[in-house]
């Protein structure tokens, strides 16, 4: 049990389009789910905490208006890069808490961005 | 306010050896400590975790830490490497929903 899904797995954009990253909860409900970025060969940086239902909270000096993160249902949570550009270009990975066992987090198997 | 350290960036031990990568935390709370491995181009899976009780943890793939709070440690080994164990490690600390991960240790499995 917990698997966790993202969708696409990788992308490819052209500069200034917007792409949506998918992340589902296939076998539980997420109460809280993570958004990460990961910089190659370096470790992953929180971007933001998602909770259905509710806005997102994003860590200190990452753009609200650019990451847009939406918490529609227990078993998803979408990524949106808006306006991407070459510097967003990265691995995004995302986690969820099920319920009930909130201090450990199932990861997903990362989406590659590649802005062109 | 939490932390984590990674005692080398890169490990190389021969298939069969012992495997030993460090970990050492700060934490004003509890900790509940994990050790995840990323395989390349692939998500983070949990190895084993440190929530409460038993200090000794066993995971998976035969790996195991020993969460040790006079030395603010939570070193993973395992008694024999096996090339399938060659991935990015990382040791993270948590508490309050979010974690706090470690640069991470490559390991390096020389046959």
């Amino acid at each position: 049990g917990a698997v966790v899904s993202q969708h696409p797995s990788r992308v490819i954009c052209k500069s200034g389009t917007s792409v949506k990253i998918e992340c589902r909860s296939l076998d539980f409900q997420a109460t809280t789910m993570f958004w990460y970025r990961q910089f190659p060969k370096k470790s992953l940086m929180l971007m933001a905490t998602s909770n259905e239902g509710s806005k997102a909270t994003y860590e200190q000096g990452v753009e609200k208006d650019k990451f847009l993160i939406n918490h529609a249902s227990l078993t998803l949570s979408t990524l949106t890069v808006t306006s991407a550009h070459p510097e967003d270009s990265s691995f995004y990975i995302c986690s969820a808490i099920r319920q009930g066992i909130k201090e450990t987090q199932y990861f997903g198997p990362g989406t590659r961005l590649l802005v062109l | 306010a939490q932390s984590v350290t990674q005692l080398g960036s890169h490990v190389s031990v021969s298939e069969g050896a012992l495997v030993l990568l460090r970990c050492n935390y700060s934490s004003s709370v509890p900790p509940y400590l994990f050790w995840y491995v990323q395989y390349p181009n692939q998500g983070l899976q949990l190895l084993l975790k440190y929530t409460t009780g038993a200090t000794l943890v066993k995971g998976i793939n035969g790996f195991e830490a020993e969460f040790k709070k006079s030395e603010t440690s939570f070193h993973l080994t395992k008694p024999s490497a096996h090339m399938s164990d060659a991935a990015e490690y990382f040791c993270a600390v948590g508490g309050n929903e979010k974690l706090t991960f470690g640069t991470g240790t490559r390991l390096t499995i020389i046959p």
